[in-house]
């Protein structure tokens, strides 16, 4: 199984500031015959499921703040919040779904600093 | 709207079968591009994907689990159930069902599930005596 490691665990961010989480796949999940990174990222507040926010590494789905942004490519992504709102507390996990089983980071906890 | 919505026992005890249902509406589980996967979460852990099922009864499961998981749906009723035997209290968690937008690969169009675009509310099974 492909082991997603995300950093750090958790961050305090004043808001309007920009908030940075990475996350590293054990193996490459970067696809060449459609040159799409099979990698998401989803967004959980307390008692709710996970939300998602970005697929294929850097694509955001409807209705997405564009403040939320995804990069990397391989085996390092970054999902990046440009401008830290009070509505943006939550856990985040990025998945990879490039083999079966599709497997979850550990998550970040994004708190208010 | 979509919109999946997950039922079954609140508390199961050790060694019994976990029965879950996902009952879906706004898509059809006979839509090619479309599954329905199961995921658990653990109360303050990560979720860990459990099961999918694809248009064509095709099923795919957990490496660890897979021995106690069985996933089967019933298109005329929007259903997809998911039953794991032998319950211990570690498999205490949140249960959520999602739909997952799939992909065919290779001449023989092997279908493969993506990312979770929409989840059930999930439901909190309790493993005890």
């Amino acid at each position: 199984d492909i082991v997603m490691t995300q950093s750090p665990d958790s961050l305090a961010v004043s808001l309007g500031e920009r908030a940075t989480i990475n996350c590293e796949s054990s193996q490459s999940v970067f696809y060449s015959s459609n040159n799409k990174n099979y990698l998401a990222w989803y967004q959980q507040k307390p008692g709710q499921p996970p939300k998602v926010l970005i697929y294929w590494a850097s694509t955001r789905e409807s209705g997405v703040p564009d403040r939320f942004s995804g990069s990397g490519s391989g085996t390092d992504f970054t999902l990046t919040i440009s401008s830290l709102q009070a509505e943006d507390v939550a856990v985040y996990y990025c998945q990879q779904y490039y083999s079966s089983p599709c497997t979850f980071g550990q998550g970040t906890k994004l708190e208010i600093k | 709207q979509v919109t999946l919505k997950e039922s079954g026992p609140v508390l199961v005890k050790p060694t019994e079968t976990l029965t879950l249902t996902c009952t879906v509406s706004g898509f059809s589980l006979s839509n090619a591009g479309m599954g329905v996967s199961w995921i658990r979460q653990p109360p303050g852990k990560a979720p860990e994907w459990l099961a999918h099922i694809f248009s064509n009864d095709e099923e795919s499961y957990s490496t660890s689990l897979k021995s106690r998981l069985t996933i089967s749906k019933d298109t005329s009723k929007s259903q997809v159930v998911l039953t794991m035997t032998n319950m211990d209290p570690v498999d205490t968690a949140t249960y959520y069902c999602a739909r997952c937008p799939v992909g065919y690969y290779g001449s023989g169009r092997t279908p493969y599930y993506y990312y979770m675009d929409v989840w059930g509310k999930g439901t909190t099974v309790t493993v005890s005596s």
